[in-house]
């Protein structure tokens, strides 16, 4: 079992719908990222989070650390949203944090207009 | 916010050969660099980390004498392929972190070796 684990692994959406992606990890963790890659395949870094809840323009992220979960909402999707969305974490480790990520395999979302 | 420039963005190569990559943190210095590689269709996988001015730190299964990592300066980190194969073929992708928090990422270099 991979320790994080993305859900759904494709979505479809029409243009405006409220989107849901969701993370599960099983590891010990001092961060959590919510990345986009796009189809060129450039990546970035739309979240770090702890703790709590992170909103950033139509996105929203939130964790809970006692249930090891975090998901990434979409509010008005749009077409240009459309890219994969990564999780990551940074493992907990002694000695502090190397920076290190363990990745989901990613959710493709196509938002249709 | 902080820019990581990685080129060349796509290269073709013949078998053989070798392929440098750069990444340059452009407004900011990187103390540390993550060289990632990634197949179609999968997910990111960690090839190595590098700090600046010390030996770079493989993932397992990772060769080091194939994946030559080099992080002489703050700004600057390069990933060559050494005598490239077709299976090397892949996406490579760096990313500096100012803090061991912040990640930024680079463009991505195509990798095609023929």
């Amino acid at each position: 079992k991979n320790e994080v684990e993305q859900s759904p692994q494709n979505l479809t959406a029409q243009e405006g719908e409220f989107i849901t992606i969701n993370c599960s990890y099983s590891v010990g963790i001092s961060a959590l990222h919510w990345l986009q890659q796009h189809p060129g395949g450039g990546i970035v870094s739309l979240f770090m989070l702890s703790s709590g809840k992170k909103k950033h323009g139509r996105l929203i992220a939130t964790i809970n650390i006692q249930e090891k979960h975090s998901s990434l909402h979409i509010t008005a999707s749009h077409p240009r949203d459309s890219a994969v969305y990564i999780c990551a974490v940074q493992r907990l480790q002694l000695g502090g944090n190397t920076g290190k990520l363990i990745f989901g395999q990613g959710t493709t979302l196509q938002v249709k207009p | 916010g902080a820019v990581v420039s990685q080129h060349p963005s796509r290269v073709i190569c013949k078998s053989g050969t070798s392929v440098k990559i750069e990444c340059r943190s452009l407004d900011f210095q990187a103390t540390t660099m993550f060289w990632y590689r990634q197949f179609p269709k999968q997910s990111l996988m960690l090839m190595a980390t590098s700090n600046e001015g010390s030996k770079a730190t493989y993932e397992q299964g990772v060769e080091k004498d194939k994946f030559l990592i080099n992080h002489a300066s703050l700004t600057l980190s390069t990933l060559t392929v050494t005598s490239a194969h077709p299976e090397d073929s892949s996406f490579y992708i760096c990313s500096g972190t100012l803090t061991n928090e912040k990640l930024f990422f680079g463009s991505g270099t195509q990798l095609s070796v023929l």
